[in-house]
This record gives structure tokens, C-alpha cells and sequence, in this order.
């Protein structure tokens, strides 16, 4: 099975900071990466799949790199609703689309 | 506007069986793979179970493999987790969503619209 790790587990920053996650797969998965944000008690809402493609609807300042093992999603300018935990999932697999354990931002 | 709705959440006893349902609407249902990803309060996120358009394609992780069954009935633009053998960790949040862009399990495929959530918990 692929596992997918994320880091920081948490962070901390301002609005306005650039903000970096990475997302690192056990073993290749080509670009078949996507990213999710999600609030508290709300559903998961995407927001990039094939690594680097942003979802329709959502913002520009959001955008994610990296192929093979390692994937980044960067958020250039935070604002106050970005506030959120980030989760990425691997697509390389088509019988089992594993998530990371996620990242949370928090306001510093 | 795509909307997926969660119901048959509850309190069950560990050993015992539950049925989630997803009903679907705002798209042509049977023109994707559908999802049930879970939660458990204040963690992270886990893949369950995914189906193809024809029911013909099924995958499930190793955590439910052998106790969950997910199926569909395009008919009623619906989809469906049957959980027996329950036990307390399958408590959780559980998420019906819908692929991205196929209709088969495909590589490569993503889950563009989730529901709201349904909380099972799983205690005696």
C-alpha cells in the first residue's frame, strides 16, 4: 500500500504570510496527487488534483507542485478563511486512494 | 449544483450492523464512480470504499475489507455502505463523494463534491 505523509503537522502563521505543505508518498505516483481543505465541521472541499491543477472556483493564491514522491501546496497570501486543515491523497492507485494525515493551519 | 446527502447514521453496538445512504442529485449519476471516505471525531481523513458506474468495480481498505459492502442503484440515483460486525473504531464522520471525472476506479481520479457527513458511533 502507498502511505502518504505530510509536513508540519501543524503551523502557524499571519495573514498575508506564504504558506508551504509538503506531501511525501511511500513510492512514485507520477502527478496523481490532489489536495483538500477542510474546515471544522464542514465536508472536505478540493481544491487540487493532478498535482498541480486548480479545482473551478478556487482561488489563484492557492497552487501545488512536485511529482514522483514529493508535492507541495502553496498558499502565496494567506487570508482569514484559509484557516483550515489541509489533507493530500494519492490517485495512484485506483483501488485505494489514501489521504495524508494532514496539516492545520492555525492563526499565529 | 451537485449534492450528495448522508443518512442511516446512529449509535450501534459493537458486533451489530448499520446501512448508510447517499442519495444523489444535480448530475448524471451513473456517468461517475462514487466514494465513502470516514473520519473519526477530531482526526483525519480515511478512503472506506469505491464503486464503478455498473457496480462492476469494487475496492474497499483494509480496515473494512470483509465487513463493509458498498453498492449502488442507479435507478434511484443512489448509493449505499452496509457495515456489519461493527466495532468501536469504525466510529466516525462518513462521507459519500463523487469522482472527478470517471466512471470507472481510474488512476488519476479525484472526489470534486462530498456531502454533508453522517456520524456513526460504534459503542455498548
Amino acid at each position: 500500500d502507498i502511505q502518504m505523509t505530510q509536513s508540519p503537522s501543524s503551523l502557524s502563521a499571519s495573514v498575508g504570510d506564504r504558506v508551504t505543505i509538503t506531501c511525501r508518498a511511500s513510492q512514485s505516483i507520477a502527478t496523481f496527487l490532489n489536495w483538500y481543505q477542510q474546515k471544522p465541521g464542514k465536508a472536505p472541499k478540493l481544491l487540487i488534483f493532478a498535482a498541480s491543477s486548480l479545482q473551478s472556483g478556487v482561488p489563484s493564491r492557492f497552487s501545488g507542485s512536485g511529482s514522483g514522491t514529493d508535492f507541495t501546496l502553496t498558499i502565496s497570501s494567506l487570508q482569514p478563511e484559509d484557516f483550515a486543515t489541509y489533507y493530500c491523497q494519492q490517485s495512484y492507485s485506483n483501488l485505494q486512494f489514501s489521504f495524508g494525515p494532514g496539516t492545520k493551519v492555525e492563526i499565529k | 449544483e451537485v449534492h450528495l446527502v448522508e443518512s442511516g447514521g446512529g449509535l450501534a453496538q459493537p458486533g451489530r450492523s448499520l446501512r448508510l445512504s447517499c442519495a444523489a442529485s444535480g448530475f448524471t449519476f451513473d456517468d461517475y464512480a462514487v466514494h465513502w471516505v470516514r473520519q473519526p471525531p477530531g482526526k483525519g481523513l480515511e478512503w472506506v470504499s469505491s464503486i464503478n458506474w455498473n457496480s462492476g468495480s469494487l475496492a474497499y481498505g483494509d480496515s473494512v475489507k470483509g465487513r463493509f459492502t458498498i453498492s449502488r442503484d442507479n435507478a434511484k440515483n443512489s448509493f449505499f455502505l452496509q457495515m456489519n460486525s461493527l466495532r468501536p473504531d469504525d466510529t466516525a464522520f462518513y462521507y459519500c463523494a463523487k469522482s472527478g471525472h470517471s466512471p470507472q476506479l481510474v488512476q488519476g481520479d479525484w472526489f470534486d463534491s462530498w456531502g454533508q457527513g453522517t456520524l456513526v458511533i460504534v459503542s455498548s
